[in-house]
């Protein structure tokens, strides 16, 4: 799988947007970036993915460049309880029982 | 929304005892995963079973680990003498094959090995 780059930690405040960066400089045409979060204490969970144009869903927005080399994740208003650990991991079309490989992912942190 | 249930949350066992972490995946889904987290650490992939049977294991899941899902809804793993260093979250995860970039996570269970 092609390797994500992803700062170790980041903070922000209360209601206030957070981008989340990856870099992916080695993705190939056919990796979509996806996007899970692993809250205190719980597993990780799905949080969006996407293959070259951008993405929203109702937990946050996906930004992809236009080289597909790096992606952002958007919390357009960060609450206390998106204080998580976020992983930006690249997957192939998935086929079978393909596993996910997570990084060490950002971890961040939500001021109130 | 449907979850992945595990039990127990957190189970201590004295070192060479053989324990087994149970997970009931979400009832559609077809894929299975054991994953662990050593604390302060990334999650680490175990094992994916398929159609009552291993696709992909890691080298951490040696011959002291098997999985089985003996009446299929209950998937479970067995970490048959445990040492210390098997402290760690384990999470059961699951896939449908309809929806191939959710998969679905338990909360865990902590497993303490002393």
């Amino acid at each position: 799988d092609a390797k994500t780059t992803q700062p170790n930690s980041m903070e922000s405040n209360e209601e206030e947007p957070v981008h989340l960066p990856c870099n992916h400089s080695t993705i190939s045409g056919t990796d979509y970036i996806h996007w899970y979060r692993q809250l205190p204490s719980q597993g990780p969970e799905y949080v969006i993915h996407g293959l070259t144009s951008n993405v929203n869903n109702r937990m946050a927005s996906l930004a992809i460049a236009e080289d597909r080399k790096s992606s952002t994740l958007i919390l357009h208003r960060a609450t206390l309880r998106d204080a998580a650990v976020y992983y930006c991991i690249l997957r192939g079309l998935i086929q079978g029982a393909q596993k996910l490989v997570f990084g060490q992912g950002t971890r961040l942190t939500i001021n109130p | 929304e449907p979850e992945v249930t595990q039990t127990p949350s957190h189970q201590v066992t004295q070192m060479g005892q053989e324990v087994i972490l149970r997970c009931v995946p979400i009832s559609n889904h077809l894929y299975f995963y054991w994953y662990r987290q050593i604390l302060g650490q990334k999650v680490e992939f175990l094992v994916s079973f398929y159609n009552n049977e291993i696709s992909e294991k890691s080298e951490i899941f040696d011959d002291q680990f098997s999985v089985e899902r003996p009446d299929g809804s209950n998937f479970t793993l067995k970490i048959r003498s445990t040492k210390l260093e098997d402290s760690a979250m384990y999470f059961c995860a699951s896939r449908t094959l309809d929806r191939p970039y959710g998969y679905t996570f338990g909360s865990g269970t902590r497993l303490t090995v002393v």
